[in-house]
């Protein structure tokens, strides 16, 4: 079966950091880019960024660029992201995706998601 | 950024109607327009891509369309399941931005 597990959410306090972690199966991990996407309580999806097959390149939404990382560990098939110096507005549930390899952007196998609290 | 605006933001309908939601782009993405549906407490789920193109396994009832910066998504006869909340997301550039989402309810 071809999935996606998050993990790694829970409560942290401003200005802390929480590595969200991605398990991959069922499909050949290394063929795809992979985007984190999160959703605020009650609210609508934001896309957070996005990292290719080798790691080489990523991509972020300009409201975590500097303080948000992606990466990839291909022989575990495992995604992560780090998040520092998280805020109040980080706090949602986040999702990791997968990108199809031939054609544009989309987002074809989701997670679950995980969820954060960032509160003090 | 491409702001994607989503209407209506809501939408009463009854089971077996027609329904259309439209997303405008804030500027030209040709064709690079994918639409997802979300069930509450679930991930979301792809329905269509590149503004027409139905997903594998998603029933025919979903149709797409549109280009440049006006698109939408129509859903032919209404199921009880399809009550949900829809997204237009725009893959033409980074960063990919969602629409608002537009909450389908039963009348």
């Amino acid at each position: 079966e071809v999935q996606l597990v998050e993990s790694g959410g829970g409560l942290v306090q401003p200005g802390g950091s929480l590595r969200l972690s991605c398990a991959a199966s069922g499909f050949t991990f290394t063929d795809h880019w992979i985007h984190w996407v999160r959703q605020a309580p009650g609210q609508g999806l934001v896309w957070v960024g996005r990292i290719n097959t080798d790691g080489s390149r990523t991509s972020y939404a300009d409201s975590v660029k500097g303080r948000f990382t992606i990466s990839r560990d291909n022989a575990k098939k495992m995604l992560y992201l780090q998040m520092d110096s998280l805020r109040v507005e980080d706090t949602g549930v986040y999702y990791c995706a997968r990108d199809p390899p031939m054609g544009r952007t989309r987002m074809d196998v989701w997670g679950r998601g995980t969820s954060v609290t960032v509160s003090s | 950024d491409i702001q994607l605006t989503q209407s209506p933001s809501s939408l009463s309908a009854s089971v077996g109607d027609r329904v259309t939601i439209t997303c405008r782009a804030s500027e030209t993405i040709s064709l690079y327009l994918n639409w997802y549906q979300q069930k509450p407490g679930k991930a979301p789920k792809l329905l269509i891509y590149d503004a027409s193109t139905l997903q594998s396994g998603v029933p025919s009832r979903f149709s797409g369309g549109g280009s440049g910066t006006d698109f939408t998504l129509t859903i032919h006869s209404l199921q009880p399941e399809d009550f949900a909340t829809y997204y237009c997301q725009q893959s033409y550039h980074t960063p990919y931005t969602f629409g608002q989402g537009t909450k389908l309810e039963i009348k």
